[in-house]
């Protein structure tokens, strides 16, 4: 099946500081990939939706100058969260889709900000 | 807009029983129609699914039928075991440029043994 990678799986920093997290399909090309957050016990939301070479699209209520995303090759994706403060700890997953409908999830990554 | 009803958590079943968890959605055109799965501490997996009316998608015991007439799309399986413990998620895709998903809400199921 499709595999997509996630790195870091956790990452802990400091307030004020920059983190990027990174998102690779494997054995596919991924013409669309998506960001989601998830707090705990509760579903996915969307944070953007990016195809490859252009410029990313923000779901309502999500700020595109904190979290920036890099959508640069068909295989890689970054989220890279700006000026981080524990607001912003949660759990990141990304998926990636090829040309089908189906999407395929990253393993996530634990964020939290002191 | 589209939307997924999920029912609600948690459950709690004892290994080897039936189980279902229910699953409605409302949509614009034909959607296709998914089940996902969390394990603790990880991203989702894709369990199974269906792309139209009747399809039934199956994978691992578990199964779940696209019906169109009922907007639902429950998953079921004959047998749980302890190792089935996880977070489900309906959702679904619908046609367009994006294909967004979108998710219910998430049952958390535990098996006890």
């Amino acid at each position: 099946g499709a595999v997509v990678s996630q790195h870091p799986s956790r990452v802990i920093c400091k307030s004020g500081t920059s983190v990027k997290i990174e998102c690779r399909s494997l054995d596919f090309q991924a013409t669309t990939m998506f960001w989601y957050r998830q707090f705990p016990k509760k579903s996915l939301m969307l944070m953007a939706t990016s195809n490859e070479g252009s410029k990313a699209t923000y779901e309502q209520g999500v700020e595109k100058d904190k979290f920036l995303i890099n959508h640069a090759s068909l295989t890689l994706s970054t989220l890279t969260v700006t000026s981080a403060h524990p607001e912003d700890s949660s759990f990141y997953i990304c998926s990636g889709r090829p040309s089908t409908d189906t999407q395929y999830f990253g393993p996530g990554t634990r964020l939290t900000v002191l | 807009g589209n939307s997924v009803t999920q029912m609600e958590g948690p459950v709690t079943l004892s290994e080897e029983a039936f189980l279902t968890i229910n699953c409605t959605y409302t949509a614009t055109g034909y959607p296709s129609l998914f089940w996902y799965v969390q394990y603790p501490g990880e991203g989702l997996q894709l369990l199974l699914k269906a792309t139209k009316a009747d399809d039934k998608g199956s994978n691992k015991g578990f199964e779940a039928t696209y019906r169109k007439e009922t907007t639902s799309f429950h998953l079921e399986k004959g047998s749980v075991q302890v190792s089935d413990s996880a977070v489900y998620f309906c959702a679904l895709s619908s046609p367009g440029s994006a294909r967004q998903l979108t998710f219910g809400s998430g049952t958390q199921l535990t098996v006890l043994p």
